[in-house]
């Protein structure tokens, strides 16, 4: 199985600054068809996954630009320009390149 | 934009069974590929199981953990998908939430198996 780990696993932020979280995959996640399977899902307390971004760096619909997402081959990058309240909650990478589909640990990311 | 909502999910006792549905609504639910994902309480995501769509001949895959135990359906005429839990065991204890292949999610229903 891909092993996903992601670095920190908390994040104190303040408000109105930026954040970001490390996913490293235990092995390439570039098809042969050039795609990159790497995404990065938010969970609000409470609340369901939400998929943020997609292969790398594609927003997916409704979700504002200041997500933004980065990397190639085994090292991403998850990075919220300037934090908002709402941003509280649970960020996880995923790949899905290969069955299993596997998830980082998750990075908890608070308000200081 | 389709809609996802989980249903079937309770209390059973070692051993028993569930079958979980998922109804989709406002897309085009034959054309997806589906996922169970599920998370035991303050952990993790941890993917379950894929049924992909007819055209790429509604295969499935499981996790090694489900090892014949659960079963993923899907029924395109209802836009509704399954997961039929078997063998029951304390540890699969959760949220099991359906997904069109991580783009789309329901809300989850839990699953508490216990004696």
């Amino acid at each position: 199985d891909i092993v996903m780990t992601q670095t920190p696993l908390s994040s104190p932020v303040t408000l109105g600054q930026p954040a970001s979280i490390s996913c490293r995959s235990s092995q390439s996640l570039v098809h042969s068809n050039g795609i990159t399977y790497l995404s990065w899902l938010q969970q609000r307390p409470g609340q369901p996954p939400r998929l943020l971004i997609y292969e790398i760096s594609k927003r997916f619909s409704g979700v504002p630009d200041r997500f933004s997402g980065s990397g190639a081959g085994t090292d991403f990058t998850l990075k919220i320009s300037r934090v908002e309240a709402e941003d509280v909650g649970v960020y996880y990478c995923m790949q899905l390149i290969q069955l299993p589909y596997t998830f980082g640990q998750g990075t908890k990311l608070e308000i200081k | 934009e389709v809609q996802l909502v989980e249903s079937g999910g309770g209390l059973v006792e070692p051993g028993g069974s569930l079958r979980l549905s998922c109804a989709a609504s406002g897309s085009t639910f034959s054309n997806a590929w589906m996922i169970w994902v599920r998370q035991a309480p303050g952990k993790g995501l941890e993917w379950v199981a894929r049924i992909k769509d007819r055209a790429a001949g509604g295969t499935t895959d499981y996790a090694a953990f489900v090892k014949d135990r659960f079963i993923i359906s899907r029924d395109d005429s209802r836009d509704s998908l399954y997961l039929q839990l078997n063998s029951l065991k304390t540890e699969d204890t959760g949220i099991y939430y359906c997904s069109t292949d991580h783009y789309r999610w329901g809300q989850g229903t839990l699953v508490t198996v216990s004696s």
